[in-house]
């Protein structure tokens, strides 16, 4: 069984560019959680997708946004770059009960310059 | 909002031995579940165990326990006979019940000495 797919492994964006970043979850896996992970600010969760709709959502501004796809694929895109927003970008799946295990994918590792 | 605090940026351990991973956490729910991950160099998070907080019975997997403290909303990770391969950053996480996203804890670097 194939695990979590995040593409692409790494980015670099200029400040201002906006961003798409894919998230292919375990087959049969329904639930899509993104987080962000820096060295100031750790692991924030950023929101989770469950059935093509935001079942849960971070403290993260706007520019931040996702969605996901009749097929469970999710994306998460973000706008208007800043230097702030270089991060690892994790993304996780987990079957359809709430609480269960997540399964990690190995992220995209975003630079803005 | 709820936080998990680990007070151990760093833990270093002789191979073989025994090690105590600290967290504490603050919520005002009383449905909830916590979790250690384990993110080794490769970046890919890995679940090591999970406890739901109605369940008063400590999770054990295999060499790794937990010691739940529901009052005192402690819970800390014990890593027995440790092993070089247990090298990594360890998260204690909190997820409230009903809801996906977990809520991280800074992180603890696990050094294990040969």
């Amino acid at each position: 069984k194939a695990g979590v797919t995040q593409t692409p492994r790494y980015l670099i964006k200029t400040r201002g560019q906006q961003v798409t970043l894919s998230c292919s979850p375990i087959s049969g896996h329904r639930s899509v959680s993104w987080y962000q992970q820096t060295p100031g600010q750790g692991l924030q969760f950023l929101f989770e997708y469950f059935s093509e709709t935001q079942r849960n959502k971070g403290n993260f501004p706007g520019r931040f946004s996702g969605r996901q796809f009749s097929n469970s694929r999710s994306e998460m895109n973000v706008s208007t770059l800043e230097l702030g927003d270089s991060a690892l970008y994790l993304c996780a799946s987990s079957g359809g009960t709430v609480n269960t295990e997540a399964f990690f994918g190995q992220g995209t590792r975003l630079t803005v310059v | 909002a709820q936080t998990v605090t680990q007070s151990q940026p760093e833990m270093s351990v002789q191979e073989a031995e025994t090690v105590t991973l600290s967290c504490t956490y603050d919520t005002s729910e009383s449905d909830y579940y916590l979790f250690w991950y384990k993110q080794p160099p490769s970046r890919q998070m890995i679940l090591v165990i999970r406890q739901e907080a109605y369940k008063q019975q400590n999770a054990t997997e295999n060499r790794f326990s937990v010691n739940f403290q529901k009052a005192a909303k402690s819970f800390s990770l014990k890593i027995s006979d440790s092993q070089l391969g247990d090298a990594a950053m360890y998260f204690c996480a909190y997820e409230e019940g009903g809801a996906d996203g977990l809520t991280f804890g800074k992180g603890t670097h696990l050094i294990i000495q040969p």
